[in-house]
């Protein structure tokens, strides 16, 4: 079952713009992970954000997380072409212990024209 | 430093056939979970491997069975083929322990026939 849900699930926008993405989620988390994916490719690791923490930067990603609306955003500035992908966000178990049961959100299909 | 492998890019089956997808870690990594990704779909967790045992399993029945060698890789089995099968199989690893990023293959596209 899908436990984050994007917000858009599109979004189209022109290079050098800022693109903001949305997830929510059902159930307390043990941290969030925002991963991309080009078409046809695996999934690249973008970021992780524990619970306790509320925002997170590196690079051009900005992070948020508001663990009391259960929610967290993804903001990619000064966009490139290269961006152009789907986003996922999924959330880690509660109480720590393994990572593997990462549930993942259906994804925000991200184009960057330039 | 190779990342995580996956063979084979693509495989395509007929219903009731069998299949094996193979997994290598990232080196140093020594957990591998796997995921199925239907089209236009995130992600669902299957299982995961850890010293060689099945630690955790998702929604998935008994016709999905997996492997890890002492050299951490994976196998990932899947039996009696069905057509709601066809899907992206994607493996990743990670260190065992919390908040640890998982790193993904480019998966195993299978088509059923």
């Amino acid at each position: 079952s899908q436990q984050g849900e994007e917000d858009p699930q599109a979004l189209s926008i022109q290079e050098g713009e800022n693109a903001t993405m949305n997830c929510s989620y059902k159930t307390s988390i043990n941290n969030l992970q925002w991963y991309r994916q080009n078409s046809g490719r695996g999934l690249v690791h973008l970021i992780l954000i524990r619970s306790n923490e509320r925002e997170k930067h590196s690079g051009r990603l900005r992070v948020t997380l508001d663990t009391s609306k259960k929610s967290s955003s993804l903001l990619i500035t000064a966009s490139r072409a290269a961006d152009t992908a789907s986003y996922f966000c999924a959330t880690g178990p509660p109480g720590g212990g393994s990572q593997g049961n990462l549930i993942f959100g259906k994804g925000t299909k991200l184009s960057v024209k330039p | 430093d190779a990342g995580v492998t996956q063979s084979p890019t693509h495989l395509i089956k007929t219903r009731g056939q069998q299949v094996t997808l193979r997994c290598s870690p990232k080196s140093g990594h020594d957990t591998v979970s796997w995921y199925q990704q239907a089209l236009g779909q995130g992600p669902q967790f299957i299982f995961q491997y850890y010293e060689e045992e099945e630690r955790q399993r998702g929604n998935f029945p008994d016709r999905f069975s997996g492997h890890q060698f002492p050299n951490y890789s994976s196998e990932l089995n899947v039996n009696a083929l069905l057509l709601g099968d066809s899907a992206l199989y994607l493996c990743a690893s990670s260190f065992t322990g919390t908040n640890q990023p998982q790193h993904f293959g480019d998966g195993t596209r299978l088509s059923i026939l």
